[in-house]
């Protein structure tokens, strides 16, 4: 059974910190993403990493760094955090493998920045 | 660019009664097409792919190239369905979205007893 776990449920942030979400996925899966999940908007593609350290900027990259130093983990950076940055965040994996593009969901970790 | 469009936020039926959420989308080529649920309190799972042409807890999705959509389907709704249902889009391995996907914004679906 794929699991995706992140580091926190709900985190509450100032404006200004630095913010690391993190990812672990135990299926030894090659590709991660993160995404922002908003009302009205869908989820968001912020970045995503297709191995170990690689990444790529996603739709909606600005404000948000990451990185991928083992296989199974992959975190979000919040370089100084922002009101506008309050959301729900979830990090999704899946395998390269094949033609099954069914990306497994992390619980989410909902932020707000105050 | 792709883009996919869920034009409806809210969708409300009665127990019972046939439910289509719909999905239009926009792809230079020939596209993956997905859709995700995301129940009460759990995580975003995978509903059903187009390419599998399967049926899922009653649902199903027909790919209609020629209107872009890929609109998801039941005759008889129940109140367990009730949850966040999202339809994405993928591009075909080779290409540049190959492994990314793109998410429509979503239609909660509330099934009343």
């Amino acid at each position: 059974d794929v699991k995706v776990t992140q580091s926190s449920r709900y985190l509450v942030k100032r404006t200004g910190e630095k913010v690391f979400l993190e990812c672990v996925q135990d299926m030894d899966h090659e590709n991660m993403f993160w995404y922002r999940q908003d009302p009205g908007l869908g989820l968001r593609l912020i970045y995503f990493s297709y191995d170990v350290k690689m990444k790529e900027k996603g739709d909606i990259p600005e404000g948000y760094s990451v990185s991928r130093e083992k296989k199974e983990r992959f975190s979000l950076i919040l370089e100084s955090a922002s009101t506008n940055q309050t959301s729900m965040y979830l990090c999704a994996s899946r395998t390269r493998a094949g033609e099954f593009y069914e990306q497994y969901f992390g619980p989410g970790t909902r932020l707000t920045v105050t | 660019a792709q883009r996919v469009t869920q034009p409806e936020k809210l969708l409300s039926v009665f127990k019972g009664a046939p439910v289509e959420l719909k999905c239009n989308y926009s792809y230079s080529g020939s596209p993956e097409l997905f859709w995700y649920v995301q129940y009460s309190r759990q995580r975003l799972q995978l509903l059903l792919r187009h390419i599998s042409r399967e049926s899922i807890k009653g649902f199903t999705a027909d790919l209609n190239k020629g209107e872009t959509s890929f609109h998801l389907k039941k005759p008889f709704a129940q109140e367990e369905d009730s949850a966040m249902y999202y339809c994405a889009l993928s591009g075909r391995p080779g290409g540049t979205s190959y492994g990314k996907l793109t998410f429509g914004q979503g239609t909660i679906l509330t099934v009343h007893p």
